[in-house]
């Protein structure tokens, strides 16, 4: 596609019960990344995928939180466990390949979870 | 460790004024990257301007231009002429250390409201 496509676009689950998220990239792009906003917040940095391998995990609040990308497309963040804390947008967003330094990231439309 | 500060939760203007979004920023890299991005109600991020760490010239993009100043550490975004459809959340972005892999850190925003 054109942009960054997230699905779901909402997600309401219950406490304690696993979520996956999707992202597919814009074809070509091979740095992604996926962040997370709670209400009113900033963007949280929580992991980096260059091809399918991810260099930078440092963000991921707990190891109920993982990550995977296959064939350096697609990708899906999983919660397990999932807590009323964890109830954010999830954005993801993608690096032309030339474009580290000076490039923008590419942002989908995002993934709104609620925890109940 | 790098840190983007936007001290302004919220600002008002008035239409066909022009506004400035402060934004600071901390980094101990010689070379780095600011970006500022606009996120409307809808969720979107939409990417404004870049300015990279050894431009001489400010930024300018249409309406945008961004105020940096190198030794204060501050990389202000002005917006011209403002307009209704400028309402909205904005977000000053640095881009960290290369071995980071080019993710983005976002600072806290600054919720723009145009009034007629």
């Amino acid at each position: 596609g054109a942009g960054v496509s997230q699905s779901p676009s909402n997600k309401v689950t219950e406490k304690g019960k696993d979520v996956e998220l999707r992202c597919d990239p814009i074809s070509g792009h091979t740095a992604l990344y996926w962040y997370r906003q709670s209400l009113g917040q900033g963007l949280e940095f929580l992991i980096y995928f260059q091809g399918n391998s991810a260099p930078d995990k440092s963000g991921l609040p707990s190891d109920r939180f993982s990550a995977e990308r296959t064939g350096g497309s697609v990708s899906t963040l999983t919660i397990q466990r999932t807590q009323q804390e964890d109830s954010a947008v999830y954005l993801c967003a993608t690096l032309r390949p030339a474009g580290w330094d000076t490039g923008e990231l590419f942002f989908g439309e995002g993934s709104r979870l609620t925890v109940l | 460790a790098q840190k983007i500060t936007q001290t302004q939760p919220g600002m008002f203007v008035q239409e066909k004024e022009a506004v400035t979004l402060d934004c600071t920023y901390d980094t101990s890299d010689p070379s780095y990257g600011l970006f500022w991005y606009k996120q409307p109600s809808s969720g979107e991020m939409i990417f404004l301007i870049y300015q990279g760490s050894y431009d001489q010239q400010n930024a300018t993009e249409g309406r945008y231009s961004l105020n940096f100043q190198k030794a204060r550490k501050s990389a202000n975004l002005v917006i011209s002429a403002s307009q209704l459809g400028d309402s909205a959340m904005y977000f000053c972005a640095m881009r960290g250390h290369y071995n980071q892999g080019g993710k983005l850190i976002f600072g806290q925003g600054t919720e723009l409201s145009v009034k007629p």
